[in-house]
C-alpha cells in the first residue's frame, strides 16, 4: 500500500540541538504539508509545497524552523536551535493537486498522513 | 487559527449506539472533509463532501453539510469498539480550492465502550 513515511518516529533531544525530520511522500503526489499537533493548539499548518516549490510557510517560526524539498521524494523540516516549546507531534501529509475542468486547481481533495514524529525537547 | 470547531470535544457511548459529531466553520468553503486519528497514529481520511452536496454516505458513515449554517455532522451508526478514536473536520476555505490548504479543527474524542 502506498503510504507517507516519516522518520524518525520518536526524537528526544536537549534544548539548543538541531532536529531534522524527514518525510517521503506518496509517489506521484505533488503537494506536501507539514503540520504540528499539540493538545493546546490542535493541528497547525507549518508549511506546504507544490511541485517542490514552497507555497506558504507563514505558520513556521522563521528564525528557527526551515522546510525544504530537495527532491520529489524527500521533504525535510529542521529546527535549529530547538526549544522545549517545540515539543509536539509533527506530521507530514501528501496529496495530489490537479486542474479541474474549469482550469482551476482542485487542491487537497484528500490528504494522506504519515505516522508522525514525536519530538520531545528537554 | 482553526476554521472548523468540532462539538462535542469528547463523546462516550456504548457499542451498538450511534455517534454524532458536529463541525462548525466560519468562512465559505470548497469542500469539507472528515478524518479519524487513532492514538499515536496519523490522520486517516474518511469522507469528503463538496459545498454543493448536502449528504453523503460511506459504509456506516453519514455526513451532512448545511452551508447556510456553516455546519456539518458526522454520524457513525452501530458503533464498534474499533471506532474509538479522535475525529477531525477539515475545511478547504474559499469558493475555489485555489492554493488554500486544509484547516483542521481540534477534534472530537470518541470512546466506544464494549
Amino acid at each position: 500500500d502506498a503510504r507517507v513515511t516519516q522518520t524518525p518516529r520518536h526524537k528526544v533531544t536537549e534544548m539548543g540541538q538541531e532536529v531534522t525530520m524527514r518525510c517521503q511522500p506518496i509517489l506521484g503526489h505533488n503537494t506536501v504539508f507539514w503540520y504540528r499537533q499539540t493538545m493546546m493548539q490542535g493541528l497547525e499548518l507549518l508549511a506546504y509545497f507544490r511541485n517542490r516549490a514552497p507555497l506558504d510557510d507563514s505558520g513556521m517560526p522563521k528564525d528557527r524552523f526551515s522546510a525544504e524539498m530537495p527532491d520529489a521524494t524527500l521533504a525535510t523540516l529542521k529546527i535549529q536551535p530547538s526549544e522545549p516549546r517545540d515539543s509536539a507531534v509533527y506530521f507530514c501529509a501528501s496529496g495530489l493537486t490537479r486542474r479541474g475542468d474549469s482550469g482551476i486547481r482542485r487542491t487537497n481533495e484528500k490528504l494522506f498522513f504519515g505516522s508522525g514524529t514525536q519530538l520531545s525537547v528537554l | 487559527s482553526q476554521q472548523g470547531e468540532e462539538d462535542p470535544q469528547a463523546l462516550s457511548i456504548q457499542e451498538g449506539e450511534n455517534a454524532t459529531m458536529n463541525c462548525s466553520y466560519k468562512t465559505s468553503i470548497n469542500n469539507l472533509q472528515w478524518y479519524r486519528q487513532n492514538s499515536g497514529r496519523g490522520l486517516v481520511h474518511l469522507i469528503l463532501i463538496r459545498s454543493n452536496e448536502r449528504e453523503k454516505h460511506s459504509g456506516r458513515l453519514r455526513v451532512t453539510l448545511d452551508t447556510s449554517k456553516k455546519s456539518s455532522s458526522l454520524l457513525i451508526t452501530a458503533s464498534r469498539a474499533a471506532d474509538t478514536a479522535s475525529y477531525f473536520c477539515a475545511t478547504a476555505p474559499g469558493e475555489f480550492s485555489g492554493n488554500t490548504p486544509l484547516v483542521f479543527g481540534k477534534g472530537t474524542r470518541l470512546s466506544v465502550i464494549a
